[in-house]
């Protein structure tokens, strides 16, 4: 089974650029969550979709973060304008229902010039 | 607000001795316990968990861990590592229910693996 995918995998653009990062969840999970991952502040949750429906958004760091999921087998996390403090590697991962583990993908690692 | 330690971030072994990496958390229920494994640019990979039941749970590449409500702790522990097992591992706790599996993570811990 095709596990959770994410694209890029590398991302190098320039500050004031936006960045478009891609998720496709495992089939049939019903919960998709994106991480972001840095030296500093470690493993963070930004957000988490149950059924399509953002639940919480409260680790999103500022309004030029966004993140969609327009259905069950697509979501994004969008940043615009990106800046140099947004590099980092972001992860998405999906899990069947509370009660189950999640699955991460293998992340993007964005790199903001 | 769960939230989860791991006091070491650095721990280094020998091939073949036994490993215990240390995990703490706090939560007002009985949590939902994961321990997972990040090698140099991958995901992260379930290694177990714990829901109900048994406190001491297997997971895959012969690694363990036991869940102790009176420490609040759940320690992973391996009897004989393996050079292959150099990676960083992280503890999660979550609160299941509505929260739709949020997870908290700790800190993570790096393993070196001597020869």
């Amino acid at each position: 089974d095709a596990g959770v995918i994410q694209s890029p995998r590398h991302e190098v653009t320039e500050m004031g650029q936006e960045v478009t990062l891609r998720c496709k969840p495992i089939s049939g999970h019903n919960s998709l969550f994106w991480y972001r991952q840095t030296m500093m502040r470690g493993l963070e949750l930004l957000i988490y979709f149950n059924n399509n429906v953002p639940i919480d958004d409260s680790g999103m760091p500022e309004d030029r973060f966004s993140a969609k999921m327009p259905n069950a087998s697509f979501s994004t996390l969008k940043i615009q304008p990106s800046e140099p403090r947004d590099s980092a590697v972001y992860f998405c991962a999906s899990s069947y229902d509370s009660n189950q583990p999640q699955h991460f993908g293998d992340g993007t690692r964005l790199s903001i010039l | 607000a769960q939230s989860v330690t791991q006091p070491d971030i650095h721990i280094t072994v020998s091939e073949g001795a036994s490993l215990e990496l240390r995990c703490n958390y706090s939560y007002g229920a009985t949590p939902y316990l994961f321990w997972y494994v990040q090698s140099p640019g991958q995901g992260l990979q379930l290694l177990l968990k714990y829901f109900s039941g048994d406190t001491l749970v297997q997971g895959i590449k012969g690694f363990e861990a036991e869940f102790k409500r009176s420490q609040s702790s759940f320690n992973l522990r391996k009897p004989s590592v393996h050079w292959s097992d150099a990676a960083e591992y992280f503890c999660a706790v979550g609160a299941g229910g509505t929260s739709y599996g949020k997870l908290t993570f700790g800190q993570g811990t790096i393993l070196t693996v001597h020869p």
